[in-house]
């Protein structure tokens, strides 16, 4: 079963420190892509971050960067500089091929983080 | 720029009732997908179409039935509603690509009485 597993349903963090929400994944394969969506309280679904697994460069992108472990298939998301915006439900997930080469993307629990001021 | 417009943002109904949740999208998206959210459990697939004319059934597709005769509509349809459907639903679209970022709805709260 390919499944996206994340073991932290809440974190805290003070604001300006740094955190980092853990996910794992189950894939038989090679080539696939990751993410990293946010959901604040208005309920709306945010992308934060995007890495492709052929590539072995983690994915960055401002405060948000990734640490991608291919082979123990783990793709935790660290968070820099909190900021009381940053406050919000995280959701891991991978995005799996499906046989008529569409794809769906499978989710994660979610992990919320709460910033303290 | 509208994006995916979804509707209604909120619904209560009686238990085997039927509703269609609306979505539209103005991108000239080829994917389009409908997701429910439940705590705990993240969200999962109810239907996917990756074009006028074809959808297929995601994860959890039963009590639901979807069509798509135009590449911007995707409506979801609960045939006869039960207490077990009470959730947040989500629309989604993007290019067909797979690593392509997902465009979500502002979501829909059922309540099933």
């Amino acid at each position: 079963a390919q499944t996206v597993t994340q073991s932290q349903p809440e974190m805290s963090v003070q604001e300006a420190e740094t955190v980092t929400l853990s996910c794992t994944y189950d894939t038989s394969e090679s080539d696939y892509y990751l993410f990293w969506y946010k959901q604040p309280p208005s309920r709306q679904m945010i992308l934060v971050i995007r890495q492709e697994a052929y590539k072995q460069q983690n994915a960055t992108e401002n405060r948000f960067s990734v640490n991608f472990q291919k082979a123990a298939k783990s793709f935790s998301l660290k968070i820099s500089d909190s900021q009381l915006g940053d406050a919000a439900m995280y959701f891991c997930a991978y995005s799996r091929l499906l046989m008529d080469s569409s794809y769906k993307l499978i989710f994660g629990s979610g992990t919320r983080l709460l910033v303290r001021p | 720029n509208a994006g995916v417009t979804q509707t209604p943002k909120f619904q209560v109904l009686k238990t085997g009732q039927s509703m269609t949740l609306q979505c539209a999208q103005d991108m000239n998206h080829e994917y389009m997908s409908w997701y429910r959210q439940d705590p705990g459990m993240g969200l999962r697939l109810i239907h996917y179409s990756v074009g006028a004319g074809i959808t297929d059934q995601g994860e959890v597709p039963n009590g639901y039935n979807v069509s798509r005769s135009t590449t911007e509509d995707f409506p979801l349809r609960l045939l006869s509603a039960a207490p077990s459907q009470t959730s947040v639903y989500f629309c989604a679209s993007s290019y067909r690509d797979r690593g392509k970022k997902l465009f979500f709805g502002s979501g829909t709260q059922l309540s099933v009485l």
